[in-house]
């Protein structure tokens, strides 16, 4: 089973730029998520998709931060403009189904920000 | 205020021995409760997943206890491998209608030859 493909794996921009992040879910999943993980830390809820539809981004930075999902499958993460304080790692992770106890969340390997 | 904490925060043992990670969660409703494995730049990986009514679960080496009466958990490696080395997070799960979850900052595991 393929797992969460993410791009690119790493990203070096200059404040004020704008930058886009990719992932593809593991086929059949509903539920697709985006993370932020700053080093050392755990990572932060930015976006939570059930099929094309939003159902939580209340830590998602609008003024700065676009997430879609067209079509329910693969989803966009968007920075513009970039800060420095977005360096991190951006986790895109999927599951089977919204509900329910016990279903595996399967998390990509993430893409690597840097701004300068 | 939904929050998961872990102790400690980095541990350094000798390969082959065993260590324990502990978790505290204050979490309404509580779902499950998982722990993950993230190898440095790398994704996290599931390691256990359990709910209200399970009080341990094992994977290899890894077993996780859960009590949710005083709402701790805890990972317990056995036979430390140098592939152990690792941060190991907990999640709790709340129950939300929808899966939304609370991540601790990890233990960073150093398994020293």
């Amino acid at each position: 089973e393929a797992g969460v493909a993410q791009s690119p794996r790493y990203k070096i921009i200059e404040k004020r730029q704008s930058v886009a992040f990719w992932c593809n879910p593991i086929s059949g999943h509903a539920t697709l998520y985006w993370y932020q993980q700053i080093l050392g830390q755990g990572p932060k809820l930015l976006i939570q998709f059930q099929n094309n539809g939003v159902v939580d981004d209340s830590q998602l930075p609008k003024d700065r931060f676009s997430a879609e999902r067209l079509k329910g499958v693969d989803s966009t993460l968007k920075i513009q403009p970039a800060k420095l304080e977005d360096s991190a790692v951006y986790l895109c992770a999927s599951s089977f189904r919204r509900e329910g106890s016990g279903n595996t969340i399967y998390f990509g390997e993430g893409s690597w920000l840097t701004v300068v | 205020k939904n929050q998961v904490e872990q102790s400690p925060q980095s541990l350094i043992i000798l390969e082959g021995k065993n260590c324990t990670l502990q978790c505290n969660y204050t979490v309404s409703p509580f779902s499950n409760l998982r722990w993950y494995k993230q190898d440095t730049g790398r994704g996290p990986v599931s390691l256990t997943i359990m709910t209200f009514s399970e009080n341990t679960k094992s994977n290899g080496r890894y077993t996780a206890t859960l009590d949710a009466d005083t709402k701790q958990s805890s990972l317990h490696i056995t036979a430390s491998q140098l592939s152990d080395s690792a941060s190991y997070i907990c999640v709790v799960s709340v129950n939300t209608g929808f899966q939304k979850l609370v991540f601790g900052t990890g233990t960073r595991l150093l398994v020293s030859p």
